[in-house]
């Protein structure tokens, strides 16, 4: 069974600091998602990751994959305020866009 | 484009009762999954539909069950509501693995509250 972990759980960090999250995952996989959730709203996708290696960058925040570590990090730099949200991580186990999702990070970001 | 589109937003249910979720799901994309996301956890793969069959499903009880029409827009039904099945489900479209397409879109989600 596929086991997606992330952490921390929760993460209050100040304005235009530096900080990772991480997703470890338990089976081989080559897909991983990245998604951010403010509340009471849907996932928004921020990361496809496809491949051993892959990195993507998108404003203040860029994502990896290692699939021989089977790890992820979601690293945010300089964060800012609107920056606050849930995020998650979600990997693709079987090859058909059924995701297992990690129970997500809970970001605030303090003036 | 429209994006994936959810009804309805909210509703409120007793145990025991039988509810029904739409889902139309985003133009061109064939196939639909549901995941269930309870208050402070990741959301949880109910089932998927692909050309009208389950192609997949989670660790969810039969009574959760669900249709895929020829629109490609889908049901989730669950029976027998329990206080448990409270949460927000989420639908999401997308190409069939393998098309080439990567992206999921998930619609903004129908809260349920079961009571």
């Amino acid at each position: 069974e596929l086991k997606v972990e992330q952490n921390p759980l929760f993460l209050s960090m100040q304005e235009g600091k530096n900080y990772t999250i991480y997703c470890n995952y338990s089976t081989t996989s080559d897909r991983l998602y990245w998604y951010r959730q403010d509340p009471g709203k849907s996932l928004e996708s921020l990361f496809v990751l496809l491949s051993n290696g892959a990195v993507k960058q998108e404003g203040r925040l860029m994502a990896s994959l290692d699939t021989k570590a089977r790890l992820s990090t979601l690293h945010i730099t300089a964060a800012v305020h609107d920056l606050s949200a849930t995020y998650f991580c979600a990997v693709d186990g079987n090859a058909g866009n059924m995701l297992t999702f990690g129970g997500g990070t809970r970001l605030m970001v303090k003036p | 484009e429209t994006g994936v589109t959810q009804s309805p937003t909210h509703l409120i249910k007793t145990r025991g009762q039988q509810v029904t979720l739409r889902c139309s799901s985003q133009s061109g994309h064939n196939t639909v999954s549901w995941y269930q996301q309870a208050l402070g956890q990741g959301p949880q793969f109910i089932f998927q539909y692909y050309r009208e069959e389950e192609n997949g499903r989670g660790n969810f009880p039969p009574r959760f069950s669900g249709l895929q029409f020829p629109n490609y827009s889908s049901e989730l039904n669950v029976n027998a509501l329990e206080l448990d099945d409270s949460a927000l489900y989420l639908c999401a479209s997308s190409w069939p693995r393998g098309s080439g397409a990567n992206v999921l879109t998930f619609g903004a989600g129908s809260r349920l509250t079961v009571l």
